[in-house]
């Protein structure tokens, strides 16, 4: 089955980086386009990012925009997000979810989630 | 940006009642490319219905959704205990992709 583990979260300070990673399993990874979403505390949803299944289109929301890159490795079925200049507002747990199709489309499945906190 | 409105905010009902949750898009979502998600405390969100009408895999037939255009729904016929959970919206027919606020189902 497929299945989608997130790594890599922690506590940053503000403007400090973090790379975090998924390792997906149980499906043809290079087949498939890949996004990030995250989830303030309490909060709703916000797409973050979104990687097509040979890494040559990427899109981002603007509030991560030149601060955050999405990348994929293919060869180690692995997805990225690599993370910048960070403030308290990406405070959040950040999921990795796969796309099912070469996307933008819908999240099926979702990781559990990485819990990444900004804070001095 | 389609900007997603999901009312109400808070649905108190019992088990085995119908529940109703609406989704109202700022502008029209092409070829509805509307999605409804669960998700239950301290878990991920789980893929419930795509394309404003398909069910996902393995989700009971109690879950529907319907609509169209700018105005779209999501019912939940004969709640069971494990419904009681936050809904969530969110449209892929247009960038950014974008969520409702969601709907909390939550037993009366």
């Amino acid at each position: 089955q497929v299945q989608l583990v997130e790594s890599g979260g922690g506590v940053v300070q503000p403007g400090g980086s973090l790379r975090l990673s998924c390792a997906a399993s149980g499906f043809t990874f290079n087949r498939y386009a890949m996004h990030w979403v995250r989830q303030a505390p309490g909060k709703g949803l916000e797409w973050v990012a979104f990687i097509q299944d040979d890494g040559n289109n990427k899109y981002y929301a603007d509030s991560v925009k030149g601060r955050f890159t999405i990348s994929r490795d293919n060869s180690k079925n692995t997805l990225y997000l690599q993370m910048n200049s960070l403030r308290s507002e990406d405070t959040a747990v950040y999921y990795c979810a796969k796309d099912p199709h070469i996307g933008p489309n819908w999240f099926d499945p979702w990781g559990q989630g990485t819990l990444v906190t900004v804070s001095s | 940006e389609i900007v997603l409105t999901q009312s109400p905010g808070t649905l108190s009902l019992s088990p085995g009642e119908r529940a109703t949750l609406s989704c109202r898009a700022s502008q029209s979502v092409s070829s509805s490319y509307l999605a409804w998600y669960q998700q239950k405390p301290g878990r991920a969100p789980r893929l419930l219905i795509y394309g404003a009408s398909s069910r996902a895999t393995g989700i009971p037939d109690r879950f529907s959704g319907s609509g169209s255009g700018t105005d779209f729904t999501l019912t939940i016929n004969r709640l069971e205990p494990e419904d009681f959970a936050v809904y969530y919206c969110q449209q892929y027919g247009s960038s950014p992709l974008t969520f409702g606020g969601g709907t909390k189902v939550e037993i009366k």
